[in-house]
């Protein structure tokens, strides 16, 4: 089961502009995760946002949440070519995390 | 952080043989692991979640007869792939969760690329 979407699927910039990838969900959390994936490899976690939480920051990532609407957003500001990647937000269900279809971020320089 | 490892990272097999995939947490004890799978350019699908000491708990659709999941001790979690076809190649992933103090954390595997001729 998926229990985010997350939206675009595919997000194509140059390097040096801002990236925004949005994910909604299903049911009530305590947290949402994004998490980013290079292709062909495993997961790397950016940053965590608990629900009592409407924005939190971490270097060039900014992301928040909107618990009313069940969704979050993640920007990357200034982006570069490393930051091309797939990029899947995930919620907890159960003690599993659930993750979103995901968006495919890629940078040109 | 945790480090998770998985063995070996990429196999390639015959149709009708069976694969072992290790998934271990090299720095700390996990009670629970995660097995995801993942198709091309798709998300992760959870497949299961695997309980030290306990039988796996499997997600629906997922056959519990040809995803054989053994959580022997602490630290291993293994996944068996039963009688491998085709259809079955894919990017299979593990996760281990860890108590941090005050919350769980959950820490991914490198992946493991199967690929079924």
């Amino acid at each position: 089961s998926q229990q985010g979407e997350e939206d675009p699927q595919a997000l194509s910039i140059q390097e040096g502009e801002n990236a925004t990838m949005n994910c909604s969900y299903k049911t009530s959390i305590n947290n949402l995760q994004w998490y980013r994936q290079n292709s062909g490899r495993g997961l790397v976690h950016l940053i965590l946002i608990r629900s009592n939480e409407r924005e939190k920051h971490s270097g060039r990532l900014r992301v928040t949440l909107d618990t009313s609407k069940k969704s979050s957003s993640l920007l990357i500001t200034a982006s570069r070519a490393a930051d091309t990647a797939s990029y899947f937000c995930a919620t907890a269900s159960g003690t599993a995390l659930i993750f979103g279809k995901g968006t495919t971020l890629s940078v040109s320089s | 952080g945790a480090v998770v490892s998985q063995h070996p990272s990429r196999v390639i097999c015959k149709s009708g043989t069976s694969v072992k995939i290790e998934c271990r947490s090299l720095d700390f004890q996990a009670t629970t692991m995660f097995w995801y799978r993942q198709f091309p350019k798709k998300s992760l699908m959870l497949m299961a979640t695997s309980n030290e000491g306990s039988k796996a708990t499997y997600e629906q659709g997922v056959e519990k007869d040809k995803f054989l999941i053994n959580h022997a001790s602490l630290t291993l979690s293994t996944l068996t792939v039963t009688s491998a076809h085709p259809e079955d190649s894919s990017f299979y992933i593990c996760s281990a969760r860890d108590w941090q103090g005050n919350s769980y954390e959950q820490y991914f595997g490198p992946g493991t690329r199967l690929t079924v001729t």
